[in-house]
């Protein structure tokens, strides 16, 4: 069955500090895998997509890594700030899937104190 | 742009009420879809459409049912609403299908409550 993990479930960090949420997936054949910002109340919104070809890719203080032989991905969060509080959502494009062959991670619910 | 929006933004029902959830795109966008967020559970896809006159099935499409008329507009409707369906709703929007590496847009959501 295809999985997206991600991990930790939650994470409280103080501002200015830096982080990693992590991501691993059993969806197979890969596509594309991405990563999405939700802020509480609002819809989704995209911070980066990576093909298979691509280690990393960046967004302003956002970095994330792809490591397709064991199926991790990573973002990377530098000098956070408050407005980075969120849910931070990975997903996983299956190749050649049915439907849009998307499947969504539980997210991980980032607070960042001041 | 005014990009994906949803109305209502909050909706209570009850159960056996049918209701139409509304979604609009202004991108000129072929591909559109519903999920419902649950806590503690991913997206769900419901349903989706990869143009005008052409809609299909998703993860849970059981209760809902879907148009699409025009390109810019993918209304949901709730047959008979049940308190399982008590979800967010998002509608979602990009270019052309999943299957290219596309930006897709989600609108700011509707929450709906079944009692």
């Amino acid at each position: 069955k295809n999985q997206v993990e991600q991990s930790p479930q939650s994470l409280i960090i103080l501002e200015g500090k830096n982080c990693t949420l992590q991501c691993n997936y059993t969806v197979s054949p890969f596509s594309n895998l991405r990563w999405y910002k939700q802020d509480t109340g609002r819809g989704p919104v995209s911070l980066t997509i990576m093909t298979f070809s691509e280690n990393t890719k960046s967004n302003g203080r956002y970095t994330a890594t792809l490591d397709a032989d064991t199926k991790q991905s990573s973002l990377h969060i530098t000098a956070s700030q408050l407005s980075d509080s969120a849910s931070y959502i990975c997903v996983v494009r299956l190749s050649g899937g049915g439907a849009d062959g998307l499947t969504f991670g539980k997210g991980t619910h980032l607070i960042i104190q001041p | 742009n005014a990009g994906v929006t949803q109305t209502p933004k909050f909706q209570v029902l009850k159960t056996g009420q049918s209701m139409t959830l509304q979604c609009a795109q202004d991108m000129n966008h072929e591909y559109m879809s519903w999920y419902r967020q649950d806590p503690g559970m991913g997206l769900r896809l419901i349903h989706y459409s990869v143009g005008a006159g052409i809609t299909d099935q998703g993860e849970v499409p059981n209760g809902y049912n879907v148009s699409r008329s025009t390109t810019e507009d993918f209304p949901l409707r709730l047959l008979s609403a049940a308190p399982s369906q008590t979800s967010v709703y998002f509608c979602a929007s990009s270019y052309s299908s999943m299957g290219t590496v596309q930006t897709q847009y989600f609108g700011p959501g509707t929450r709906l409550l079944v009692l």
